[in-house]
């Protein structure tokens, strides 16, 4: 059955070091969000892309974070330099957006998370 | 056991009545997500919480961290509210946990 799968699983790795988070939306899918999930903000929106095109990062640190879709079948995240505050579980989710904007209540199909450990 | 465990897990009501959705968790937990999933499969995030309770239009959401539990309610209930509703904790090792669902029906 179609799912959001997430690569990798979980991810520790040393202050200043790049990271990568991969995302697999749901074929034929078009739109692509962001999360991440830390203990003190709760469940933050990152970015959402449709059509690859990139429609809001502004809750996303530019200076260091920095999402993608190279093709329709993956989406990345990346930060460099990845710092302790970014440890979290980060979500990908992906919707089928038919008419005109983005809402947020619009139905996502989420990903199983990267658990990120920044020492 | 399970780790979270929903109640009831069918639900049938009529519109209007006011409607709770229990759901217990025996594990130390980060945070308590409330998710509804609607029948074509999809999931939207209705709730994240950590204390307390938070309110979005007609649907609320407590939560008590000594009795680890928490409760959906959703008042006036309409026959779009109809979906499955889904417990899930973020454990202390940020591992998500989900309840099996509540299935609410609302008939008109």
């Amino acid at each position: 059955d179609a799912r959001v799968t997430q690569t990798p699983r979980h991810k520790v790795t040393e202050m200043g070091q790049e990271v990568t988070m991969r995302c697999q939306p749901i074929l034929g899918h078009n739109t692509v969000f962001w999360y991440r999930q830390t203990m003190m903000q709760g469940l933050e929106l990152l970015a959402y892309f449709r059509n690859r095109a990139p429609l809001d990062d502004s809750g996303m640190p530019k200076d260091r974070f920095s999402a993608e879709m190279p093709d329709a079948t993956l989406a990345t995240l990346k930060i460099q330099p990845s710092e302790p505050r970014d440890s979290a579980v980060y979500f990908c989710a992906s919707g089928l957006i038919v008419d005109g904007g983005v809402s947020l209540t619009d139905t996502q199909y989420f990903g199983p998370g990267t658990r990120l450990t920044v020492l | 056991k399970n780790e979270v465990e929903q109640s009831p897990q069918n639900l049938t009501a009529q519109e209007e009545e006011f409607i709770t959705i229990n759901c217990s968790y025996s594990v130390g937990i980060s945070a308590l997500h409330w998710l509804q999933q609607h029948p074509g499969g999809g999931i939207v995030s209705l709730f994240m919480l950590s204390s307390g309770k938070k309110k979005h239009g007609r649907l609320i959401a407590t939560i008590n961290i000594q009795e680890k539990h928490s409760s959906l309610h959703i008042t006036a209930s309409h026959p779009r509210d109809s979906a499955v509703y889904i417990c899930a904790v973020l454990d202390s090792n940020y591992q998500l946990i989900w309840g099996a669902g509540t299935k609410l029906i609302i008939k008109p």
